[in-house]
């Protein structure tokens, strides 16, 4: 299971671009990249999940290279309603078999967002 | 929107006791899980659910602890004698999975928003 690094916290301010690094170096090539968002008390939330170069939807992007061993999840003009906890998830997207794919969360990173 | 549902939000049980968490996963899943978040630490995987059978557990899923789908709609995770450590946050999830002859789906895991579970 490849794992995850990424910084224990980040600070922005409303209107801001965020970008969330998160380190990888060990991905295999069936692999996926994947972020999860959580608000206190809350379950996690798909955000957006990528296998290379850029992938884009309503609320973020994400960027990868060409070696994978690093992502980037990037949030345009972020608000208040943004502070949560960003998680950077790798692995396979089904297992062959059959059956569910575990998904292994690190301690992912804690953004707030100020005015 | 379809969700994933859990209840009850909150259970206060005594240790030993047994406990039964329920969930409602989105209609059209197949795949099923539960996690726990014990609090201010990371959210672990507990056990996966497939095809009306556990398809992977994590070594926190001991004996203590069974999933059943009794019917149709309803997930449930049994603590059969709770300890003070299984105080947490236990999420249920559901995902859609792969459709037959198709390219794997993306494996989106849809989370409901957790029963909160203290064993005093």
């Amino acid at each position: 299971l490849a794992k995850t690094t990424q910084p224990i916290s980040m600070d922005s301010y409303e209107g801001q671009e965020v970008n969330i690094t998160c380190s990888h170096n060990n991905i295999a090539t069936n692999d996926y990249i994947t972020w999860y968002q959580q608000f206190p008390s809350q379950g996690p939330r798909f955000i957006i999940q990528g296998y290379k170069t850029k992938v884009t939807n309503e609320v973020a992007s994400l960027f990868i290279p060409a070696d994978r061993k690093s992502s980037t999840l990037s949030l345009p003009r972020v608000s208040l309603s943004d502070t949560a906890v960003y998680y950077c998830l790798v692995g396979a997207l089904l297992r062959v078999t059959g059956g569910g794919n575990k998904l292994t969360f690190g301690t992912g990173t804690q953004l707030k967002v100020e005015l | 929107e379809p969700e994933v549902t859990q209840t009850p939000s909150h259970q206060v049980t005594q240790m030993g006791q047994e406990v039964i968490l329920r969930c409602v996963p989105i209609s059209n899943h197949l795949y099923f899980y539960w996690y726990r978040q014990i609090l201010g630490q990371k959210v672990e995987f507990l056990v996966s659910f497939y095809n009306n059978e556990i398809s992977e557990k994590s070594e926190i899923f001991d004996d203590q602890f069974s999933v059943e789908r009794p019917d149709g709609s309803n997930f449930t995770l049994k603590i059969r004698s709770t300890k003070l450590e299984d105080s947490a946050m236990y999420f249920c999830a559901s995902s859609e999975g792969r459709t037959s002859g198709s390219l794997p789906r993306r494996n989106e895991q849809f989370f409901g928003p957790g029963t909160r579970l203290t064993v005093l």
